[in-house]
């Protein structure tokens, strides 16, 4: 069964650490997405990469990076927690159009982190 | 730019009663259309999708969407739901090329009461 695998469901983490997030996808997905989830936003597109070691902003990246050194892993970096990350993160994959990308993309679980 | 508005944040419903979930979407260029469904604790699944062709889709639980290309709207609908329809549903629009983006709406949270 295909998938999309984060690393972790929950986690706890003090304002001013470094938390990383870790997605592994087995479907060999040439893109890889980042959303946080939030109630009454929906899904807010924080980065994405369309090939190794290549990356693209989404529409609120600021206090995020990422890294894609690998295909099938994309990692989302918070080089500072603070508060306002408390959040849900949703990792996603999916092909491009030109090969199979409308077939839209597979979510991960999920990560819910929580900034103290 | 591409956009999508889900006109309902909740929807309450009774058992067995149809259901309408409304999307709409703007954007300028020619778009493909989907539905994903969240069950609690649990990630996006993808519920159906329009690419091309007959304008209406169906899932394999009975949902169904319509592409409203005058209307713009995709609104999803089913005849009779079941408890086990709660859950949060997220429109979504993409462009035909490109890096397959994906725009989501805010979602629309079905609660279905028995």
């Amino acid at each position: 069964d295909v998938k999309v695998t984060q690393s972790s469901r929950y986690l706890v983490k003090r304002t001013g650490e470094k938390v990383f997030l870790e997605c592994v996808q087995d479907m060999d997905h040439e893109n890889m997405f980042w959303y946080r989830q939030d109630p009454g936003l929906g899904l807010r597109l924080i980065y994405f990469s369309y090939d190794v070691k290549m990356k693209e902003k989404g529409d609120i990246p600021e206090g995020y990076s990422v890294s894609r050194e690998k295909k099938e892993r994309f990692s989302l970096i918070l080089e500072s927690a603070s508060t306002n990350q408390t959040s849900m993160y949703l990792c996603a994959s999916s092909f491009h159009s030109g090969t199979g990308g409308s077939g839209g993309y597979t979510f991960g679980s999920g990560t819910r982190l929580t900034v103290v | 730019a591409q956009s999508v508005t889900q006109l309902d944040s909740q929807v309450p419903v009774f058992e067995e009663a149809p259901v309408e979930l409304r999307c709409n979407y703007s954007s300028s260029v020619s778009v493909y259309l989907f539905w994903y469904v969240q069950y609690p604790n649990q990630g996006l699944q993808l519920l159906l999708k329009y690419l091309s062709g007959s304008t209406l889709v169906e899932s394999i639980n009975g949902f169904e969407a319509e592409f409203n290309k005058s209307q713009t709207s995709f609104h999803l609908r089913k005849p009779s739901v079941h408890i086990s329809d709660t859950a949060e549903y997220f429109c979504a629009v993409s462009g035909s090329g490109g890096y397959n983006k994906l725009i989501f709406g805010a979602g629309t949270r079905l609660a279905v009461h028995p």
